[in-house]
């Protein structure tokens, strides 16, 4: 089955500095790769995802690269904010299998002010 | 609103009782997964159901069981035979095939006295 790796899993940066989260993934089947954000005593929020048509995609100061030889993905957060301090989350799934999404181990983000 | 719904937040469980956690979701998502997770870990699939009447386990079922009689609503209980029940539960929703992305609710803390 499916084995998601997550590094590291603490990081912190200076605020306005950028943040990089890195993640591997054993199933060469997989081809949906979302990021989720949780903050403390809530659920994780989708905030990003990418496919595997795709080799990287941006959302203002978040972005997502894929290289699938490889197998391995990663978060970018640029310009990082104190309201970035969260636990992230990479996950991999099979597109139109049984709806298995498997997670990594989470990387806790602190920002220094 | 659309969203999921987890209740209740906190519960108190007795050794040797089983408790129901309820998830509900109005965003007419097929799929819908049971996620448990320790602290400062990441999340571990429990049981996962594409359709109505169909569900299937995940990497740690063992002590759990859930149902699926309603597209809407996928409610796990955690049964005297789960040895370590205390944790925090996440339930998610996704369009089949996962591709969509998850939406987590809020989490139950579940916690054995």
């Amino acid at each position: 089955g499916e084995n998601v790796e997550q590094h590291p899993s603490t990081l912190s940066v200076q605020e306005g500095d950028s943040a990089v989260i890195k993640c591997t993934y054993s199933d060469s089947a997989s081809n949906y790769f979302p990021w989720y954000k949780q903050e403390l005593g809530k659920g994780p929020q989708l905030i990003i995802d990418i496919r595997s048509n795709v080799g990287e995609k941006k959302d203002q100061r978040i972005a997502v690269t894929l290289n699938k030889t490889a197998k391995h993905f990663s978060l970018h957060i640029t310009e990082t904010q104190p309201e970035d301090s969260a636990v992230y989350f990479c996950a991999a799934s099979l597109y139109s299998s049984a709806s298995k999404i498997i997670f990594g181990s989470g990387t806790r983000l602190s920002i220094r002010p | 609103d659309g969203g999921i719904t987890q209740s209740p937040k906190y519960l108190f469980r007795k050794e040797g009782q089983n408790v129901t956690l309820s998830c509900e979701q109005n965003l007419n998502h097929d799929a819908m997964y049971w996620y448990r997770q320790d602290p400062g870990q990441g999340l571990r699939l429990i049981y996962y159901s594409q359709i109505v009447n169909d569900f299937q386990k995940g990497d740690i079922a063992e002590g759990y069981s859930v149902s699926r009689e309603k597209k809407e609503s996928f409610p796990l209980t955690v049964t005297s035979a789960q040895k370590n029940p205390t944790a925090f539960y996440l339930c998610a929703s996704s369009l089949t095939g996962a591709e969509q992305g998850a939406f987590f609710g809020q989490g139950t803390r579940l916690t054995v006295v």
